[in-house]
C-alpha cells in the first residue's frame, strides 16, 4: 500500500552542479504532475505526463529544467547547472487519468525532495 | 504563477473553537480542492468540490464555492491541535491536455493551541 516516494528527501548542491530528483508513483496510476514550492508559498505546476508523453511543460522554468517518465512510471526531474533560485521543495504527484471513466480528479502528492542550492 | 489569495494568511485559535479559510481565484474552473501541508505528512488531499457544486461536507470540513465571485471558504469545526498545518486551495480548470493540473493559492497557517 506504498504511496508516491520521492527520492533523496534532501539534496545540496554547489551553484553549477547537475541534480537528478526520482519520483515513484502509485502504481497505476497515468497521470504524474511535477511541482516546485519555493518557502512560504504553495506549490507551483512544472510539468505533467499521461504515461511516458509529456503533455504539458509549459512550467518549467528554464531550459536548464528537464524531466522524463520512459517507461511511463517512475520519473526523473533534471536541473542542470543549478542555480541559487532553484532551491525550493520539488514535489510529485500522481493520479488517475481524468478520462477514466467516473474519472478521479484528487492528486496524490509525495514528500517532497528538498533543494538547496549553496 | 498562483491562481490566487487565500486568508488570512495565518491563523491561531484555541482548541475546539472552529476556523474559517478563504480563498479567492481568478479563472474558470472545473473543480476546486482543499489541501493541508504539514512538515511531518506532505500535501494531503482533503476535499474536493465541483463548479456545479456550492458546498460539501466531510466530517469536521465544510467547504464552500461561489463561482460568481470566484472565492471558497474552508471551516474546520472543533479544532483539534493536530489540525495545525497550512491549508492551500487548489484549483483544475480542466485543461484537456494538462490532466488535472492545479494552480495552488498561498496557503493559511492554522495554528490551534491546546
Amino acid at each position: 500500500g506504498a504511496g508516491v516516494s520521492q527520492s533523496p528527501r534532501y539534496k545540496v548542491a554547489k551553484r553549477g552542479q547537475d541534480v537528478a530528483l526520482r519520483c515513484d508513483p502509485i502504481s497505476g496510476h497515468v497521470s504524474l504532475f511535477w511541482y516546485q514550492q519555493a518557502l512560504g508559498q504553495g506549490p507551483e505546476f512544472l510539468t505533467y505526463f499521461q504515461n511516458e508523453a509529456q503533455l504539458d511543460k509549459s512550467g518549467l522554468p528554464s531550459d536548464r529544467f528537464f524531466a522524463e517518465r520512459p517507461e511511463g512510471s517512475v520519473s526523473t526531474l533534471k536541473i542542470q547547472r543549478t542555480q541559487q533560485e532553484d532551491s525550493a521543495v520539488y514535489l510529485c504527484a500522481s493520479s488517475f487519468s481524468r478520462a477514466a471513466p467516473g474519472g478521479r480528479y484528487e492528486q496524490y502528492f509525495g514528500p517532497g525532495t528538498r533543494l538547496t542550492v549553496t | 504563477s498562483q491562481q490566487g489569495e487565500e486568508d488570512p494568511q495565518a491563523l491561531s485559535i484555541q482548541e475546539g473553537e472552529n476556523a474559517t479559510m478563504n480563498c479567492s481565484y481568478k479563472t474558470s474552473i472545473n473543480n476546486l480542492q482543499w489541501y493541508r501541508q504539514n512538515s511531518g505528512r506532505g500535501l494531503v488531499h482533503l476535499i474536493l468540490i465541483r463548479s456545479n457544486e456550492r458546498e460539501k461536507h466531510s466530517g469536521r470540513l465544510r467547504v464552500t464555492l461561489d463561482t460568481s465571485k470566484k472565492s471558497s471558504s474552508l471551516l474546520i469545526t472543533a479544532s483539534r491541535a493536530a489540525d495545525t498545518a497550512s491549508y492551500f486551495c487548489a484549483t483544475d480548470e480542466g485543461w484537456e491536455t494538462s490532466g488535472s493540473r492545479l494552480t495552488f493559492g498561498e496557503g493559511t497557517q492554522l495554528t490551534v493551541n491546546p
